[in-house]
């Protein structure tokens, strides 16, 4: 494959601090987002997701904000801890070729380290 | 625990054999994706397919092949492996496409010597 090579962008933050992970999406009409985490060597896994139809949605030490206006997510991190380490990604759902349920597509990806 | 399953989990293969990587998953969902990562990199679709004998290319081109014989098993294979192939390939499965996102497996990591 010909990939762009595209180096993420990092984070770094003390333990205990609390992280702002953001990410720039590209189509208006994106109706659903969703928050990533890939540990080194592993699959990217569920975190937290948000509808087009909310601005903020918590979960547990995590919160996601959406900002429709600017096409704007992020990624709150409470009290950040080494197994936060990881990359993370933003991804939205866009109808498209008239599919009835849409394709994700990835943001670039942040990597976040923490340290003890 | 993951219910979408990868093998093998590392290849070392050398220039110009063939190799298939396996990717199955028990959830009875009808979509699944192919993504090809190198590290530290973004994920770029390159097969997806959106029920048994649906086969579409992704966004990056691949010179990967995929069949979908069985709603199951979603294998990818390269006819001739080169030292541009080396990269991570990820599985992924949805019920709903993009909406409530996808379930990955945990990646064939394949090194083309």
């Amino acid at each position: 494959g010909e990939s762009v090579g595209l180096h993420l962008p990092t984070l770094s933050v003390q333990e205990g601090d609390n992280s702002i992970i953001n990410c720039a999406y590209s189509n208006s009409a994106s109706d659903y987002f969703i928050w990533y985490k890939q540990e080194s060597g592993k699959g990217p896994q569920f975190i937290i997701d948000i509808r087009s139809n909310m601005d903020k949605r918590q979960g547990q030490r995590v919160t996601v904000l959406l900002n429709k206006t600017v096409k704007h997510l992020s990624l709150q991190i409470a009290a950040t801890q080494p197994g936060d380490s990881a990359v993370y990604f933003c991804a939205e759902n866009a109808h498209a070729g008239g599919t009835s349920y849409g394709k994700l597509t990835f943001g670039q990806g942040t990597i976040l380290t923490v340290h003890p | 625990e993951a219910d979408i399953y990868q093998t093998p989990r590392y290849l070392v293969i050398g220039t110009g054999k063939k190799i298939t990587l396996e990717c199955s998953q028990t959830m009875g969902h009808d979509k699944m994706y192919w993504y090809q990562q190198d590290p530290g990199m973004e994920l770029h679709l390159i097969h997806y397919s959106y029920g048994v004998n649906s086969t579409e290319k992704g966004d990056l081109s691949s010179e990967s092949t995929v069949s979908r014989i069985r709603t199951e098993h979603f294998p990818l294979t390269l006819e001739s492996a080169r030292p541009s192939h080396t990269s991570q390939y990820l599985c992924a499965s949805s019920e709903y496409g993009g909406f409530y996102g996808y379930t990955f497996g945990s990646g064939t990591r394949l090194t083309v010597v």
